[in-house]
């Protein structure tokens, strides 16, 4: 069955710092692996996505994943946190027969100035 | 242009009441999603739209709920006989077709509380 996990409910990091949002997923086909950002009280917003090719993925706002087969990981970073990227985060996978997306349970990150 | 646009913003109701959401989807998109979110949780599937294909109603609780999706366009997510565990931040989404590489776009969503 296919599944994702993001195995923190909450990360922490202080600003100008990296982060890393964790995201494994389990899927019979190949994975087409992406990221939202839920700002409290408005609506889900894509930030990047992986379907083929070059293992890491740069998106929106600076943020980058990378794709890692062997580990079925496709971690979320930053290289340099920014206090405004506190947000809710959720990674959703497929795969290539499938239209519905999976949904991990959302991380929430908060950046500390 | 416009986004995904959703009505009400927030609904409260009585417990027993019938409720309507409305999605009204990127113009064009084929694929519209619905979704349940509970309070800090993450997204639960609903029902699936695509073109004029019979929606996929698999995510659907119970058969108080029901959707609908005229001309291709707007979408309804009625909710009859509202009970409290329907409280919840209901989420419609859009996509440009079937593609599963293709991104969803979110709507703001209706929160929904039911008394």
């Amino acid at each position: 069955a296919q599944s994702v996990a993001q195995p923190e409910d909450q990360v922490n990091v202080a600003e100008g710092n990296p982060l890393t949002v964790k995201c494994t997923y389990s899927v019979s086909g190949n994975p087409y692996l992406f990221w939202y950002v839920q700002y409290p009280n408005r609506g889900l917003q894509f930030l990047l996505k992986y379907i083929t090719g070059d293992n890491l993925v740069k998106g929106s706002y600076g943020f980058e994943a990378e794709f890692n087969k062997s580990q079925t990981s496709f971690h979320l970073k930053k290289p340099s946190a920014l206090v405004s990227d506190s947000a809710l985060y959720f990674c959703a996978v497929r795969d290539g027969s499938n239209y519905q997306l999976i949904w991990g349970a959302g991380t929430k990150l908060i950046i500390k100035p | 242009g416009a986004g995904v646009s959703q009505s009400p913003s927030n609904k409260v109701t009585e417990k027993g009441k019938d409720v309507e959401l409305r999605c009204d989807p990127i113009s064009g998109h084929t694929a519209l999603y619905w979704y349940r979110q509970s309070l800090g949780q993450g997204l639960e599937f609903l029902i699936y739209f695509q073109g004029n294909s019979a929606p996929d109603k698999s995510g659907l609780p119970s058969d108080r709920f029901s959707a609908e999706r005229t001309g291709g366009s707007v979408s309804t997510l009625t909710i009859q006989r509202t009970q409290q565990e329907d409280s919840a931040v209901y989420l419609c989404a859009s996509s440009p077709k079937t593609g599963t590489y293709n991104e969803q776009f979110f709507g703001p969503g209706t929160r929904l509380t039911v008394l």
